[in-house]
């Protein structure tokens, strides 16, 4: 199974902050990479797919970058609602595998 | 709006069995892939199974093969997950998601099943 590195595991910040969050594929996954937001109790949300595709509804101030193995969340300036786990997810094979998670709290 | 609801989850004993079921809604079912992904408590994600839309195809992780069944009954838009055999590394909070294009574009909240004596 390709195994997914996604740094940081945690991350404080602050409302209108830029961050970053990062996947690392442990082989080349061809821009099938997904990115979901996760709140307590809720199902998944993607926001970003094949690697900058952002899903209907999702505001502009998520934005995905990458190619072969190195993939990026941006988020421009964060939100309160922008609170809560982050995890990247590659289809380029089956099975498809998830790095471990960033949770992104307030500073 | 796209609804995954899934149900069935609770506690068992190693070695028995415990069926999931997705009642899906806001979409025509019968036209997409479906799958069930689980999260053991503070683990990552897990991909569990995949169906075709049809039906016609399965495909598994290593780790069930042979244990877990998927299903599902177009008729009532319903997703399912025979799980035989459990055992306690199969306790996971359990969901299903759409598989769409893009892949994976809706999930359930989850059923959680513990497996334990």
């Amino acid at each position: 199974d390709i195994q997914m590195t996604q740094s940081p595991s945690l991350l404080s910040a602050s409302v209108g902050d830029r961050v970053t969050i990062n996947c690392k594929a442990s082989q080349n996954i061809n821009k099938y990479l997904n990115w979901y937001q996760q709140k307590l109790g809720e199902a998944p949300k993607l926001l970003i797919y094949n690697t900058n595709n952002l899903q209907t509804g999702i505001p502009s101030r998520f934005s995905g970058s990458g190619s072969g193995t190195d993939y990026t969340l941006t988020i421009s300036s964060l939100q309160p609602e922008d609170f809560g786990t982050y995890f990247c997810f590659q289809h380029n094979s089956w099975p498809g595998t998830f790095g471990g998670g960033t949770k992104l709290e307030l500073k | 709006e796209v609804q995954l609801v899934e149900s069935g989850g609770g506690l068992v004993q190693p070695g028995r069995s415990l069926k999931l079921s997705c009642a899906a809604s806001g979409f025509t079912f019968s036209d997409y892939n479906m799958a069930w992904v689980r999260q053991a408590p503070k683990k990552g994600l897990e991909w569990v199974a995949t169906i075709s839309y049809d039906g016609s195809s399965t495909y598994y992780r290593d780790s069930v093969k042979g244990r877990f069944t998927i299903s599902r009954d177009n008729a009532k838009s319903t997703l399912y997950l025979q799980m035989d055999s459990l055992r306690s590394e199969d306790t996971a909070t359990y969901y299903c998601a759409r598989e769409g294009i893009p892949t994976a574009d809706y999930w359930g909240q989850g059923v959680m099943v513990t497996v334990s004596s």
